[in-house]
């Protein structure tokens, strides 16, 4: 089983500041990596997909980067509405994992 | 646009069994792998289980493996998982979800509103 380690696991920001989010693999997962926003009551939702591509409907200010093993999620000049909780997952094989999450609070 | 609503959720003793439902709109479950997946409450996400759209991959968490049976009904386009010998650490929310591509091994990018299971005595 691929185990994913996010950190920071709290990341304390301002709105318009810049957050960079981080995601390991205990093996290479070559791009098959996503990521996802959740806010609380809510169900997750899909920001990027392989590494790098966003979802539909996805502000520009969320971008994906990385390989291998090493990714990164970052957020440009954040809004008021992405202070949540933020997951890796990979797709390079079976079974799928999660990372433990990253939560983006208001300092 | 796609839509997926669970339903089934509840409270059960440990031992017992529930069966929770995913009704879709907007596209066709046959047609991309449809998966499960819970949240204990205030944890993380655990991948349940999943189904490729033509059913020939089907995979289940080694938590669940032997007590979880996934199935799909393309007619009624709808997905049900079937949870029998339920545990206390079975209890959070399950979400189902729509892959983004046709095999099991895929990212998701439509969830449901998750229906809460609760097992305990």
């Amino acid at each position: 089983e691929i185990v994913l380690t996010q950190s920071p696991v709290t990341l304390s920001l301002s709105p318009g500041e810049r957050a960079t989010l981080s995601c390991r693999a205990s093996q290479t997962v070559y791009t098959y990596l996503a990521w996802y926003q959740q806010k609380p009551g809510q169900a997750p939702r899909l920001l990027i997909y392989d590494t790098s591509n966003r979802a539909t409907g996805i502000p520009a200010r969320f971008s994906g980067g990385g390989s291998g093993t090493d990714f990164t999620l970052t957020i440009n000049s954040l809004e008021p509405e992405d202070f949540a909780v933020y997951y890796c997952q990979q797709r390079r094989n079976w079974p799928l994992t999660f990372g433990g999450g990253t939560t983006v609070e208001i300092k | 646009e796609v839509q997926l609503v669970e339903s089934g959720g509840g409270l059960v003793q440990p031992g017992g069994s529930l069966t929770l439902s995913c009704v879709a709109s907007g596209f066709s479950v046959g047609d991309y792998a449809m998966l499960w997946v819970r949240q204990a409450p205030g944890k993380g996400l655990e991948w349940v289980s999943g189904l490729s759209w033509d059913g020939s991959e089907r995979g289940y968490a080694d938590s669940v493996k032997g007590r979880f049976t996934m199935s799909r009904d393309n007619a009624k386009n709808s997905l049900y998982l079937q949870m029998d010998s339920l545990r206390p650490e079975d209890t959070g929310f399950y979400y189902c979800a729509k892959g983004r591509l046709v095999v099991v091994v895929t990212d998701l990018d439509y969830w449901g509103q998750g229906a809460l299971v609760t097992v305990s005595s």
